[in-house]
């Protein structure tokens, strides 16, 4: 099994600021996506990251996957409330379906 | 607007009961998803199936079974529910050369 190991686990910041999450793993990946889901709810694409060196951005959300295709980051410029909740990292190990890091919870309160 | 449904989203059920998880999408994906979800762990596959009459056991083994007789429908069955079937359970499809998923609301099973 290909692991992602995301960090931190939990992340609690005030509106406004700047964060970073990460995600790793010991193996290449042909791609990596990332979620949002939000308490109660399904998880919810928010990119897929394809090429090493790649870097996405969606408004305020910056995604890159690394040069090796091992890792990924994403960073929230300016967080706000809505940005609340659990991102998670997947990965295709052998194309049939997704692993699942554990995921980063995070809280922005005003 | 296409989606994914899945029903019931909350059920409390007594030990040793047979339930069915229900999931539809109406976004004419060949391949569906299980996936079970306990706070704090990874959302882990327990089934997955490719298409009409295909059917996979995912990587965390599982006491339920699943159908795909029609493309839009891939129920979930436990025979006989235990206390330790108490999870979150999420469904979610993709296109067949794609591993993009889209994910239903979940159904949250309690066994008591």
């Amino acid at each position: 099994t290909q692991l992602l190991e995301q960090s931190p686990q939990f992340l609690s910041i005030q509106e406004g600021e700047n964060l970073t999450v990460y995600c790793n793993s010991s193996s290449v990946f042909s791609s990596l996506q990332w979620y949002r889901q939000e308490p109660g709810e399904g998880p919810v694409l928010l990119v897929t990251v394809v090429t090493g060196g790649e870097v996405k951005k969606l408004k305020r959300l910056t995604f890159q996957f690394g040069d090796a295709r091992k890792d990924s980051s994403l960073h929230i410029t300016a967080a706000q409330t809505g940005d609340t909740g659990l991102y998670l990292c997947a990965g295709p190990p052998s194309g049939y379906a997704l692993n699942f890091g554990k995921g980063t919870s995070l809280l922005v309160t005003p | 607007e296409a989606d994914i449904y899945q029903t019931p989203r909350y059920l409390v059920i007594g030990t040793g009961k047979k339930i069915t998880l229900e999931c539809s999408q109406t976004m004419g994906h060949d391949k569906m998803y299980w996936y079970q979800q306990d706070p704090g762990m990874e959302l882990h596959l327990i089934h997955y199936s490719y298409g009409v009459n295909s059917t996979e056991k995912g990587d965390l083994s599982s006491e339920s079974t699943v159908s795909r007789i029609r493309t839009e429908h891939f129920p979930l069955t436990l025979e006989s529910a235990r206390p330790s079937h108490t999870s979150q359970y999420l469904c979610a499809s993709s296109e067949y050369l794609s591993t993009e998923a889209f994910f239903g609301q979940g159904t949250r099973l309690t066994v008591v």
